[in-house]
């Protein structure tokens, strides 16, 4: 069964400082991986998605995430964090592709916060 | 182009009372999705339709039905709303390789 774990509920970081969310999936076939930013109040906004080559993605907001496969790891990072990152963010995972992507397995998200 | 609409925003119920929360997508998507989020869970599925006249069982589909009333349009039904179902709901229609949500409807059961 697909299921997704972020083992961060809560990073507290200051501003200027870089960032790692972790994110470990589990699934049989080639995933399709995904993470989404939540602000407060707010719906789910793409940030980047890998579904197959270079195993370094690059996404909106300065942000980008890095697939291992041999970890069975998605990890979200940005060199320099600035206040307006302050939200909680969610690692999902798909089944493919065929005629339409299908559901998403969300992790439990990781709330971040940011230190002026 | 308003891609994935939600109504209401905020809704407060009494146990007992039924309701339907509204979803429209304008990007021509075959597949649409419900979910809902609750703190420290993550959002979880409700109920999925692949494509126009089909409807299938996420992972927590008790206590709410659907419809697909077309292509465009996929409605989350509470027949007889308990508190356990307050959360925020979250509906999503998706393409080849993206899912696009909706604002979220608030929906507080006292």
């Amino acid at each position: 069964a697909q299921s997704v774990t972020q083992p961060d509920i809560h990073i507290t970081v200051s501003e200027g400082a870089s960032l790692e969310l972790r994110c470990n999936y589990s699934y049989g076939a080639t995933p399709y991986l995904f993470w989404y930013v939540q602000s407060p109040g707010q719906g789910l906004q793409l940030l980047l998605k890998y579904f197959s080559g270079d195993t370094l993605v690059q996404g909106i907001k300065g942000f980008e995430a890095e697939f291992k496969r041999s970890q069975s790891s998605f990890n979200l990072r940005k060199p320099s964090v600035h206040w307006s990152d302050a939200a909680e963010y969610f690692c999902a995972v798909g089944k493919g592709r065929g005629s339409t992507l299908g559901r998403l397995y969300f992790g439990r998200g990781t709330q971040l916060t940011v230190w002026p | 182009n308003a891609g994935v609409t939600q109504t209401p925003k905020f809704q407060v119920l009494k146990t007992g009372q039924s309701m339907t929360l509204q979803c429209a997508q304008d990007m021509n998507h075959n597949s649409m999705y419900w979910y809902r989020q609750d703190p420290g869970m993550g959002l979880r599925l409700i109920y999925y339709s692949a494509s126009e006249g089909t409807t299938d069982k996420g992972e927590v589909p008790n206590g709410y039905n659907v419809s697909r009333l077309n292509k465009r349009e996929f409605s989350l039904r509470l027949e007889s709303a308990a508190p356990s179902q307050t959360s925020v709901y979250f509906c999503a229609s998706s393409d080849w390789d993206e899912q696009y949500f909706g604002p979220g409807t608030r929906l507080t059961v006292t």
